[in-house]
């Protein structure tokens, strides 16, 4: 079984540009959640998408947007890039919110540079 | 407070010898309580969790106990191995949603 996929696994941008990720979950997840891991901030959470729709977003700007499309494969986008944007983004997977899982499945992670 | 408190940040143990890593929470709808161990330059990866009506679990070497009253819950790792070294985290969660909050993490040093 295939665990959680991102894409790209890492990437170099420069200030006021947009960059777009992609996890793709384990097969039969339904549910998609995104963190960004800085080493000052540690783990913090994004958003969290089931079905296509977003449930919950973390305390970010309205720069960090995301998705979720029909197969469950997520995008997440951050517009207008500052520095203090560079982290780890982690995309994880679990079966579907309340089924007493709450599990999460971490990809490897997109590794963003803002220069 | 949404904030997960994390103690210590680094622990520095002796091959064999026990690690305990404590974490207090104030959302009082929290139920799920899951521990990360995270390698350098890799993922997250769950080493073991608890929920809300059970007071301690174990997993091998493992074992994570919650006072829910106290709201606190801490992470024992009994004849600690070289390859145990790595950062820890801990988080809390609520029943039908995959947000987690997460503590900043405990970074694990076992000495051989």
């Amino acid at each position: 079984k295939a665990g959680v996929t991102q894409t790209p696994r890492y990437l170099i941008k420069t200030r006021g540009q947009q960059v777009t990720l992609s996890c793709s979950p384990i097969s039969g997840h339904r549910s998609v959640s995104w963190y960004q891991q800085t080493p000052g901030q540690g783990l913090q959470f994004l958003f969290e998408y089931f079905s296509e729709t977003q449930r919950n977003k973390g305390n970010f700007p309205g720069r960090f947007s995301g998705r979720q499309f029909s197969n469950s494969r997520s995008e997440m986008n951050v517009s207008t890039l500052e520095l203090g944007d560079s982290a780890l983004y982690l995309c994880a997977s679990s079966a579907a919110p309340g089924s007493g899982a709450n599990v999460l499945t971490f990809g490897a992670g997109s590794r963003l540079t803002v220069l | 407070g949404e904030n997960v408190e994390q103690h210590p940040s680094t622990l520095s143990v002796q091959e064999g010898d026990s690690a305990v890593i404590k974490c207090t929470y104030s959302d009082s709808a929290s139920n799920y309580f899951p521990w990360y161990k995270q390698e350098l330059g890799k993922r997250p990866q769950l080493i073991i969790d608890i929920r809300s009506n059970v007071g301690e679990k174990k997993d091998q070497r493992i074992a994570v106990t919650l006072n829910k009253t106290a709201k606190h819950f801490s992470l024992h790792i009994t004849e600690t191995q070289p390859e145990d070294s790595a950062v820890y985290f801990c988080a809390r969660g609520r029943g039908g949603s995959e947000k987690l909050v997460f503590g900043k993490g405990t970074k694990l040093t076992v000495n051989p």
